[in-house]
């Protein structure tokens, strides 16, 4: 079966631009959520969503933002990119509940200049 | 605020050796704790789920334990191979739906 898929894999962005990143969850899986990766501040909880609902949201500013379709399918964006945001952000899908394991995809490297 | 910490933040060991990974977290109000793997520039690769009510896990040459009362788990890695050098991270699933992470082990198993 099919993991999650996160494109494009490597993106390289000017500040001030904005970006959205795609995340394919596993079949089936109806939970999504989003992390972000740096060297300084390890793995922080972005956002995560559930049948096209967001349940919760990490403390990031508000130019970071998601939404998940009908599919599960998930996109992020990011506007206004600030050289900070320079980071590997990480998809996770779940079956549901809070209960089940959470499987990542590869990730996309996003390099602002 | 749930703290999740991860002891040693670097291992180095010679292959063939057994090992214990560490991790702590502050609260014990999780619903799940689940150890990964990430190999440089990577993704994470999950290793072991551990339910709230379960006290280990078990994966081929992988055995997770976890005691919540006293906010411990620990990663058993049996005769280590170099294939298993990489950064484990463990992490602790609260009840608003996200995962807070430790900063990470990382493992070197030399030849």
């Amino acid at each position: 079966k099919a993991g999650v898929t996160q494109t494009p894999r490597y993106l390289i962005k000017t500040r001030g631009q904005q970006v959205t990143l795609s995340c394919s969850p596993i079949s089936g899986h109806r939970s999504v959520s989003w992390y972000q990766q740096t060297p300084g501040q390890g793995l922080q909880f972005l956002f995560e969503y559930f049948s096209e609902t967001q349940r919760n949201k990490g403390n990031f500013p508000g130019r970071f933002s998601g939404r998940q379709f009908s599919n599960s399918r998930s996109e992020m964006n990011v506007s206004t990119l600030e050289l900070g945001d320079s980071a590997l952000y990480l998809c996770a899908s779940s079956l549901d509940t809070l209960n089940t394991e959470a499987f990542f995809g590869q990730g996309t490297r996003l390099t602002v200049v | 605020k749930q703290e999740v910490t991860q002891i040693p933040a670097a291992l180095s060991v010679p292959e063939g050796e057994n090992l214990v990974l560490n991790c702590s977290f502050t609260d014990s109000a999780i619903y799940n704790l689940q150890w990964f793997r990430q190999d440089p520039g990577k993704g994470l690769t999950s290793l072991l789920l551990i339910q709230s009510s379960q006290r280990e896990q078990t994966s081929g040459r992988l055995n997770a334990s976890l005691d919540k009362s006293s906010g411990r788990s620990t990663l058993y890695i049996a005769a280590s191979q170099p294939g298993d050098s990489a950064t484990y991270l463990c992490a602790v699933r609260n009840s608003n739906y996200q995962l807070i992470w430790g900063a990470g082990t990382k493992l070197i198993i030399k030849p």
